[in-house]
């Protein structure tokens, strides 16, 4: 079975420093890796996704992620962050070619001005 | 492409009660999955269909759950007999079918919001 860890519940950060905000997986077969993010009252929207090729990830809004598969993480990034990026992000996971998916708990981000 | 869409938006309903979602996902998808999600978690893979089809379920959807997508577009998903422990977000996700990047992309709706008292 494979199971997500977000290792942060809440991340605050000022505005334009840059945030991480981890990703730790476990499976025993190779898997995909997602991040979604969640803003108030809305759906989850879909950051990127790592399915196979380069490690380095870029998604939408400037964030990216790396897969380390050493180290079985996928964290996601961005160099400088906006107020608008305070929501909830999740990290998700499925085998490969499956599509049942797997969420972490999620973190919180919190961007002050 | 109007967006994958849920309705009610909102739910609130007596202990023992059944209640019954609905979903409609972006039309030319052939997948539709099933999430619950309560508060300061994230959501819980419930159930899947590729078209008319489910080919996954979790275990934690008890006897008391049932979903169908019988003409392969809408789904709904019922509850019956709640219970105060079934209160949460239930969240659909749609995507395209067959194996390309893009099928592994779920598109959320906004969720129904389950209150049992």
């Amino acid at each position: 079975a494979q199971s997500v860890t977000q290792l942060d519940s809440q991340v605050p950060v000022f505005e334009e420093a840059p945030v991480e905000l981890r990703c730790n997986y476990s499976s025993s077969v190779s898997v995909y890796l997602f991040w979604y993010v969640q803003y108030p009252n809305q759906g989850l929207q879909l950051l990127l996704k790592y399915l196979s090729g380069s490690t380095l990830v870029k998604g939408i809004n400037g964030f990216e992620a790396e897969f380390n598969k050493s180290q079985t993480s996928f964290h996601l990034r961005k160099p400088s962050v906006h107020i608008s990026d305070t929501a909830e992000y999740f990290c998700a996971v499925s085998i490969t070619g499956g599509f049942k998916t797997i969420f972490g708990a999620g973190t919180r981000l919190f961007v002050k001005a | 492409d109007t967006g994958v869409s849920q309705d009610p938006r909102h739910k609130i309903t007596k202990r023992g009660q059944n209640v019954t979602f609905r979903c409609d996902p972006i039309s030319e998808h052939n997948r539709l999955y099933w999430y619950r999600q309560t508060l300061g978690q994230g959501p819980e893979f419930l159930t899947y269909f590729q078209n008319e089809a489910q080919l996954e379920k979790s275990r934690l959807l008890s006897d008391r759950f049932s979903a169908e997508r019988p003409k392969g577009s809408f789904s709904t998903l019922e509850i019956q007999r709640t219970e105060q422990g079934d209160s949460a977000m239930y969240l659909c996700a749609s995507s395209l079918g067959g194996g390309g990047r893009r099928a592994y992309e779920q598109y959320f709706g906004p969720g129904t919001r389950l209150t049992v008292t």
